[in-house]
């Protein structure tokens, strides 16, 4: 089965900083690679898919690129409402793993 | 309103069977492949199992296969998940979401998520 790992975990920023994650497969996965993010007690919410394309409605402030095995989400001017956790899932092949999460939270 | 609502959730003892629903609404059920997600209290998310537009495709997780079984009724717009043989590791909020594409191993994305439904397993 194909594996994913995130990093950081965990990072804290502020309010207008440039953020980025990356999210790494076992092996390679194309550009069959999607983003959600989860606030607490809520259900997660589509962020990207495909590795790059946004979903109606998702602020151009996200974006998403790679393939193959490595991608990256990058928010260039994080907002309040953006402190959160953020998951990465590989739909390339059963099972659809999710990466154990990136949880940003305020400096 | 595009809307999924899971139901069915609750306190049960460890072996004993639970199943769960997921009403869709706000757009056509039958055009699109159908999922289960979990997540332990404090954890990440875990897929559970698929089901493609017309049932003709399901898959599921290794921690589950055998013991649950996913299906759907397009008449009724409705997902389901039957879980047996349950334990405290199955204890999680379980989500249903909407798949982009009509077959579950499409490579599709879960554009659509509902609010969930909390499974404790306890003696």
């Amino acid at each position: 089965d194909i594996q994913l790992t995130q990093s950081p975990s965990s990072l804290s920023a502020s309010v207008g900083d440039r953020v980025t994650i990356t999210c790494r497969a076992s092996q390679s996965i194309s550009g069959y690679l999607n983003w959600y993010q989860q606030t607490p007690g809520k259900a997660p919410k589509l962020l990207i898919y495909a590795a790059s394309t946004l979903p109606s409605g998702v602020p151009s402030r996200f974006s998403g690129s790679g393939s193959g095995t490595d991608f990256t989400l990058t928010i260039t001017s994080l907002q309040p409402e953006d402190f959160a956790t953020y998951y990465c899932q590989q739909s390339y092949s059963t099972p659809f793993p999710f990466g154990p999460g990136t949880k940003v939270d305020i400096k | 309103e595009v809307r999924l609502v899971e139901s069915g959730g609750g306190l049960v003892q460890p072996g004993r069977s639970l199943r769960l629903s997921c009403a869709a609404s706000g757009f056509t059920f039958d055009d699109y492949a159908m999922h289960w997600v979990r997540q332990a209290p404090g954890k990440g998310l875990e897929w559970v199992s698929g089901i493609s537009w017309n049932s003709g495709s399901v898959g599921y997780a290794d921690s589950v296969k055998g013991r649950f079984t996913i299906s759907r009724d397009n008449a009724k717009n409705s997902l389901y998940l039957q879980m047996n043989s349950l334990s405290a590791e199955d204890t999680a909020f379980y989500f249903c979401a909407k798949d982009s594409f009509p077959i579950f191993f499409g490579h599709g994305a879960f554009d659509i998520w509902g609010q969930g439904t909390m499974v404790s397993v306890s003696s």
